[in-house]
């Protein structure tokens, strides 16, 4: 059964570096998302993707946050300059469609942690 | 803004025993609830979702629009249901609205 991927399982950096964490999708999935978990607090979502753009975003993605789907088949997150309070989980999911409610898929996270 | 509580952080039941995992919700509009679990070690996935009304494990959830709840049930628990239980909302937003989660409980079933 396809399965959403993620790349690396954890990442350690130094704060005001800049990380990419890389997910790989269903294959024919329509819509991808972003979501965090902070250690002890609930998966928020960050951002969803379709079409070739954001279509929503939540307060957290600001700025310093951005998405990219280079190809057909990577959806990245970018985070510019890390801050310790992006330490976290980070899920990426992925929707088959037709429709955004549809149901989402996750994959099995990154986990950023930032010294 | 719309929200989700689940109001225990960890429930213990005995194997064979009845369990219920509690979920209340605000939204103004008409939601729609999932239940995804995490087993130990392994990646979020859907459970259930009220507008299948299907039952999967021997779970099941009611979509109660008055008391604005969703529990999860379950009439005879099994070890292999230990595992963190997540309710999640999605609202009709316009866009490809992200799930809305509560913050989860943590399901332990002893022998």
């Amino acid at each position: 059964e396809p399965e959403v991927t993620q790349t690396p399982s954890h990442q350690v950096t130094q704060m005001g570096q800049e990380v990419i964490l890389r997910c790989v999708p269903i294959s024919n999935h329509l819509y991808f998302y972003w979501y965090r978990q902070i250690l002890g607090q609930k998966v928020e979502f960050l951002v969803s993707f379709y079409n070739n753009e954001i279509s929503e975003k939540s307060e957290i993605f600001d700025d310093q946050f951005s998405v990219e789907r280079p190809d057909g088949s990577n959806f990245t997150l970018k985070i510019r300059s890390t801050k310790l309070e992006d330490s976290a989980m980070y899920f990426c999911a992925s929707n088959p469609g037709p429709t955004s409610t549809d149901t989402q898929y996750f994959g099995p996270g990154t986990r950023l942690t930032v010294l | 803004a719309q929200r989700v509580t689940q109001p225990e952080k960890l429930l213990s039941v005995f194997k064979g025993a009845p369990v219920e995992l509690k979920c209340n919700y605000s939204y103004s509009g008409s939601p729609e609830l999932f239940w995804y679990v995490q087993y130990s070690r392994q990646r979020l996935q859907l459970l259930l979702r009220h507008i299948s009304r299907e039952s999967i494990k021997g779970f099941t959830a009611d979509l109660n629009k008055g008391e604005t709840s969703f529990h999860l049930k379950k009439p005879f628990a099994q070890e292999e249901d230990s595992a963190m239980y997540y309710c999640a909302l999605l609202y009709s937003g316009g866009g490809a609205d992200g799930l809305t989660f509560g913050k989860g409980t943590h399901l332990i079933i002893q022998p």
